[in-house]
């Protein structure tokens, strides 16, 4: 069935390091791809979208490209911030559902 | 704006008891509310789609009779866990979507812990 599956956590960078946290997908159709983070002590929140193959969906500094040929929707950013800290879920679309991923746990160090 | 609130943020109750959970959508109509189960280091799991005057619809293997949902206005949707048992204590979350499905606004979820 369709699926998500992202790195496993925890992910411990320094200050202004480079992020990478990968997110593959499985699924019958083409979904529309997200990424959530959920920031301590507060809901999920819609970090950013891509709704079809090539699509980059870009957000605070955070970019994630819909990689139709790989399945994947990896999420990066050039230089990471201690207010960067949460979990970050990879998700996509089936019917009116969102099916995530286990999230990944993001520690960013002084 | 898009703000849902959950009470309350942890409750612990009695095996045998039951427990109610509220979810508010504060500043917008939410057509569909969502109810997802989360377990430590795993992912959301979806348990039931509401949406307001009419019955929710569950996910397979999720027990409609143990987990009751109502969505009685376009702001408040309930999730009462009936008969908890130890194996119920997990963290349920909420969401609000005012239309298209991608849009949901989640709440800070509920600790639930069954003694």
């Amino acid at each position: 069935g369709d699926s998500v599956t992202q790195m496993e956590g925890p992910v411990t960078l320094s200050e202004e390091a480079f992020l990478t946290i990968n997110c593959t997908y499985t699924a019958t159709g083409y979904p529309s791809l997200f990424w959530y983070v959920q920031y301590p002590g507060e809901g999920l929140q819609l970090l950013l979208k891509a709704t079809k193959a090539d699509d980059k969906g870009s957000n605070k500094g955070f970019e994630a490209t819909y990689r139709k040929e790989t399945t994947s929707f990896h999420l990066e950013k050039g230089s990471v911030q201690v207010s960067d800290s949460a979990v970050y879920f990879c998700a996509q679309n089936r019917d009116d559902k969102i099916i995530f991923g286990k999230g990944t746990r993001l520690h960013i160090l002084p | 704006g898009a703000v849902v609130s959950q009470h309350p943020s942890r409750v612990i109750c009695k095996s045998g008891t039951s427990v109610k959970i509220e979810c508010r959508s504060l500043d917008f109509q939410a057509t569909t509310m969502f109810w997802y189960r989360q377990f430590p280091k795993q992912s959301l799991m979806l348990m039931a789609t509401s949406n307001e005057g009419s019955k929710a619809t569950y996910e397979q293997g999720v027990e409609k009779d143990k987990f009751l949902i109502n969505h009685a206005s376009l702001t408040l949707s309930t999730l009462t866990v009936t008969s908890a048992h130890p194996e119920d204590s997990s963290f349920y979350i909420c969401s609000a979507s005012p239309g298209a499905s991608y849009e949901q606004y989640f709440g800070p979820g509920t600790r639930l812990t069954v003694t």
